[in-house]
């Protein structure tokens, strides 16, 4: 069956730009997760999203950072003035109730 | 302290033996744990889930201790294939809260 799957797979930005990334998680899965990560280190917990509940964004770094789920699947990471320090692998993650997470290829941003 | 700490390696050993690596978490309310693998500049992919009894997956063997707040991952008849990060996760008393350790590095040489 199909994965998690992200778009797009490299982003390249100029600093101050506004950025969208898109997860879509694997079908029936309940629960889906943002995780950064940059060169060398480990993964940066961002935002989780559970089924119709509000979202835990206690990872988010800054107010520039936001998230939404449409309909329970699809949803979209935006960076709104991007900075340099946000360059890294965004990675997305979908689970069930077992908390599982099955993760998505990532999208490498870049900051120039 | 961190919540979930690694060794971060490198651990270097040949290929056919066995290596064993820990994960040490700091909340004892904790309550599933698991290993994921991650190659270089690839995401991270569930290996195991580590149960209360310990559980065994081919070449692969997981347990929990739970008094000491630990989890292993022991790795028998060692290929190049395994060379990667192993990264230790545990989650609390929600699913949002899921911490990923920083992983350890394994290199398999032939």
């Amino acid at each position: 069956g199909a994965g998690v799957s992200q778009s797009p797979s490299n982003k390249v930005t100029e600093k101050g730009k506004d950025v969208e990334l898109r997860c879509d998680p694997i079908s029936g899965h309940t629960a889906l997760y943002w995780y950064r990560q940059s060169l060398g280190q480990g993964l940066e917990f961002l935002i989780y999203f559970q089924g119709n509940s509000a979202p835990d964004k206690s990872g988010l770094p800054s107010d520039r950072f936001s998230a939404e789920r449409t309909g329970g699947s699809v949803s979209t990471l935006t960076i709104q003035r991007t900075q340099q320090e946000d360059s890294a692998v965004y990675l997305c993650a979908s689970a069930a109730s077992s908390y599982e997470q099955y993760f998505g290829p990532g999208t490498r941003l870049t900051v120039t | 302290r961190k919540e979930v700490e690694q060794d971060p390696g490198p651990f270097n050993v040949p290929e056919g033996a066995t290596v064993a690596f820990n994960c040490t978490y700091s909340n004892s309310a904790s309550q599933s744990f698991f290993w994921y693998r991650q190659d270089c500049r690839k995401e991270p992919k569930l290996l195991m889930s580590v149960y209360s009894s310990g559980n065994e997956d081919g070449r692969f063997t997981a347990q929990l201790n739970r008094a000491s707040q630990y989890i292993s991952l022991l790795i028998r008849d060692s290929k190049l294939s395994d060379s990667a990060t192993y990264l230790c996760v545990v989650s609390f008393s929600s699913a949002s809260k899921i911490i990923f350790g920083s992983g350890t590095r394994l290199s398999i040489r032939p």
